[in-house]
């Protein structure tokens, strides 16, 4: 059983489009994390989300972690080709990581 | 990037054969990590290290042991690996645990 689901599992969509990964689990954590993995890599951090509201902004890419610290989202603004990857969550208690099985975006030029 | 390395990066083995995985850092970080990723189960945790000669059991533990006999190097090994170890497996590093982890290139095994 996976302690965080994330949806869609797969999304695939045109070069310019606005997409959205979820990720939800009935736990709280201290802390939540996205990752991106490309294929033959491992995942790479993109953003810790710390406080319960909390919304971080990378140039396209906002991240939000819900009020009771158990759900969060990335939203990716005007996507293009190079956004392709993997997308993981990763929750954190006592100092481990607990992932999501992660959601493959594509973006078609 | 961090410096970290996985060896071998591909392997094939046989059914109730010993494997050995070897992670490499020169970051001097005291936490290591191995993972195994499967489709539709992202990242499980296998065991982890918190310094050397100290390791606990992460949630996928079963079939798996590793040592650390100095900071640079975490092994993992199969003892007698099944076709259930078929996976890609990775390393990671972080000098604080529950900050940001570093990830290795990860090792592709096919157990026939």
């Amino acid at each position: 059983t996976q302690l965080l689901e994330q949806s869609p599992q797969f999304l695939s969509i045109q070069e310019g489009e606005n997409l959205t990964v979820y990720c939800n689990s009935s736990s709280v954590f201290s802390s939540l994390q996205w990752y991106r993995q490309e294929p033959g890599e491992g995942p790479v951090l993109l953003v810790t989300v710390v406080t319960g509201g909390e919304v971080k902004k990378l140039k396209r890419l906002t991240f939000q972690f819900g009020d009771a610290r158990k759900d969060s989202s990335l939203h990716i603004t005007a996507a293009q080709p190079g956004d392709t990857g993997l997308y993981l969550c990763a929750g954190i208690n006592d100092y481990k990581l607990s992932f999501g099985a992660g959601t493959t975006v594509t973006v078609r030029a | 990037d961090a410096g970290i390395t996985q060896s071998p990066r591909h392997k094939v083995t046989e059914t109730g054969t010993p494997v050995t995985l070897r992670c490499h850092q020169t970051e001097n970080h005291r936490y290591m990590y191995w993972y195994r990723q499967d489709p539709g189960h992202g990242l499980r945790l296998i065991h982890y290290s918190y310094g050397v000669k100290d390791t606990d059991k992460g949630e996928v533990s079963d079939g798996y042991s590793v040592s650390r006999s100095k900071t640079e190097d975490f092994l993992l090994t199969l003892e007698s690996a099944t076709s259930s170890q078929t996976s890609v497996y990775f390393c990671a590093i972080t000098d604080r645990p529950g900050v940001t982890q570093y990830f290795g290139p990860g090792t592709r095994l096919l157990v026939l």
